[in-house]
Formats: structure tokens, sequence, C-alpha cells
């Protein structure tokens, strides 16, 4: 059964801590995408990665990092320094590096406590 | 820098009216461009999409899109919504197609409740 999965469905974190959230896809898509969901403000790119051990900043990656290890891989980490940590991050992923169609995850809900 | 603009940021509907969203985009060059929806806990899914050719698109579940170049729009349609079309959606843009970036960028949503 193909598709993307993110883990876990909810994570809770503590002011001062560093999260992981977890992102696999099994479609053997070459790029991978972070993004960002607020109520009222859509979907913002965190980061992108079109190939493995290569990634790029979107347009919020302050406080965030990430690593492509692997092609089927991108977790992405939510530092101590990004001040508003508390949203919705859905994980996507393309067949190719322009113009194709993205697919997402289910998302994780990150909540600090 | 690009953006998406969606009009209307709620709406609510009676089953069997039509519908219309809209979305504009500031961008110039060639673009690729998608409608997302995001039902109720669920994943977001790709609606419809517009990459070239008839400016007329059909999509999933009676959706339909038209691309009028000239008003930088792409604004999604729809005859006569059921209950189950309740979901937030979502247009987005690919600038700057054919280059190295496949980043897309997307409007601030449109929620759809459409009532019974």
């Amino acid at each position: 059964d193909g598709g993307i999965t993110q883990s876990p469905k909810y994570l809770f974190r503590k002011e001062g801590q560093n999260v992981t959230l977890s992102c696999e896809q099994n479609l053997n898509h070459d790029a991978m995408y972070w993004y960002r969901q607020d109520p009222g403000q859509g979907l913002r790119l965190i980061y992108y990665s079109q190939i493995v051990n290569d990634f790029q900043k979107g347009d919020i990656a302050e406080g965030y990092s990430v690593s492509r290890e692997k092609k089927e891989s991108f977790p992405l980490t939510v530092t101590s320094a990004q001040k508003n940590p508390t949203a919705f991050y859905l994980c996507a992923s393309s067949p190719r590096r322009g113009g194709e169609t993205q697919y997402f995850g289910p998302g994780t809900r990150l909540l600090v406590l | 820098a690009q953006s998406v603009s969606q009009h209307n940021h709620h709406v609510i509907l009676s089953e069997a009216a039509s519908l219309e969203l809209g979305c504009n985009y500031s961008y110039g060059g060639t673009v690729n461009l998608f409608w997302y929806v995001q039902y109720p806990g669920q994943h977001l899914q790709l609606l419809l999409k517009y990459f070239s050719g008839d400016p007329l698109v059909k999509g999933i579940k009676g959706f339909e899109a038209e691309f009028i170049k000239s008003k930088f729009s792409f604004n999604l349609r729809k005859p006569s919504v059921q209950w189950s079309d309740t979901a937030e959606y979502f247009c987005a843009v690919n600038a700057g197609y054919g280059g190295a970036t496949n980043k897309l960028i997307f409007g601030t949503g449109t929620l759809l409740a459409v009532q019974p």
C-alpha cells in the first residue's frame, strides 16, 4: 500500500525541547517537503529536498532543521528556537524536481505544553 | 514575490446550490495551478490541476476550474454541491515550471460548509 506516513499523529513538547517529526514515503519520489498549516494562513513551506543529501530552506525555515539521508525519509526537527511551534505539520512528496503534483501525508499536530 | 489569494474565507451553502471559489495569483510567467481539498479528518488531496492545454479542467467529484490567464485566475466551480463537499479548499501555484524547483505557493484556504 503506497503512500506517505507521518508519525506521531499528536506530539506534545515542553518549552525548550527539540522534537523530531517523522515522514516516510514508499512512492519512490525524489522530492519531499515540509509545510506548516495554521488556521487562516494556509500552508507555508518550511523546507524541501529535491534529492538525497540536499535540501533548501522554504519561506519559514527559522527554528527548524531537516535531513535527507535516505530517499524514503525526510525528518523535521522543531528546535527550541522556534518561538511558536504549535501547529499542524504536513509532509509531502512529488516524483520530479519541477511541476509535478505533490502528495500529502496525514499530518502531525504539535502542541507545546 | 509570488502570492495566491483566495477571496472567500468561509462559504456556507445549501445542498444543490452552485459553488464558485475564487483564486488569483501573482506571477507573470508560466504556472502550474492546483486545487487541493482537505475533508474533515482526512489527508490533503488533489482535486484538479492545470498544466497546459484546455483551460477548463475537470477534477474529481464533479469539480471543475477555469484558468483565465489574462485575469491571473483559476476559479473552482461545481454546479450542485452536496453535504459531503464540506471541506477546506486550497488553491496553489507552482511558479517557474521547468526550473529546478517544485515549490508550491498556497492560498489561505476557503472553508466550505454545506447544509443538508
